[in-house]
């Protein structure tokens, strides 16, 4: 099965809002990412968080990363219709699984102006 | 240039044609992947490609056939597709084993939206 679960699948918001996306996985990790795709686009890096970092900031966007729970949160603060967009989390193992991106099931965001 | 240009757009193919994708980048990155993307599912990996060397291949059926000319350039020959193959094709790359942990950052192209028909 996938190594990323991502909850709610669906979530719809009002502009100004808050969003925010869970994602869990299975085995250790060495980094996490979460990437958004536009309709039928192409996926755009967002953001990297390290095993060995709790909680990572970039513009509106607040990553935390909890590798007790094997779990990871994406808030999106403030949101704008042009955020409507599915957004993955995708993990990497390393080592001989280098540069396998392994990617959860999406969270599809919808920000209605 | 942080672009990863992947044509066509769109590609509509029998089952008995032969085509192939290309993916070109020119950011010096040294690891380049093909993903197949159904509608409202993840990127499933491919292919990838390390320094130019096939280093993961996912099991895929032989009717995808990827090919890396050189570091900039990436290729999917297609042969004999079914209905089932139908997706959206994702090029990627990312910076290779140099570069920390932005190493595993990876730049995706548009895709190509396949039809086979």
């Amino acid at each position: 099965s996938q190594q990323g679960e991502e909850d709610p699948q669906a979530l719809s918001i009002q502009e100004g809002e808050n969003a925010t996306m869970n994602c869990s996985y299975k085995t250790s990790i060495n980094n996490l990412q979460w990437y958004r795709q536009n309709s039928g686009r192409g996926l755009v890096h967002l953001i990297l968080i390290r095993s060995n970092e709790r909680e990572k900031h970039s513009g509106r966007l607040r990553v935390t990363l909890d590798t007790s729970k094997k779990s990871s949160s994406l808030l999106i603060t403030a949101s704008r219709a042009a955020d409507t967009a599915s957004y993955f989390c995708a993990t990497t193992l390393g080592g001989t699984s280098y540069g396998k991106l392994t990617f959860g099931q999406g969270t599809i965001l919808t920000v209605h102006p | 240039d942080t672009e990863v240009t992947q044509t066509p757009k769109h590609l509509v193919m029998g089952m008995t044609n032969k085509k192939s994708l290309k993916c070109e980048q020119h950011m010096g990155h040294r690891a380049m992947y093909w993903y197949k993307q159904k509608a409202k599912k993840p990127p499933e990996l491919m292919f990838v490609y390390s320094y130019e060397k096939l280093s993961i291949n996912e099991s895929v059926p032989s009717r995808f056939s990827p090919e890396c000319p050189n570091s900039s350039l990436l290729n999917l020959h297609l042969h004999a597709l079914q209905p089932e193959d139908s997706a959206l094709y994702l090029c990627a790359s990312s910076p290779g084993l140099a570069g920390g942990p932005a190493k595993n950052i990876q730049y995706f192209g548009a895709g190509t939206r396949l039809s086979v028909l």
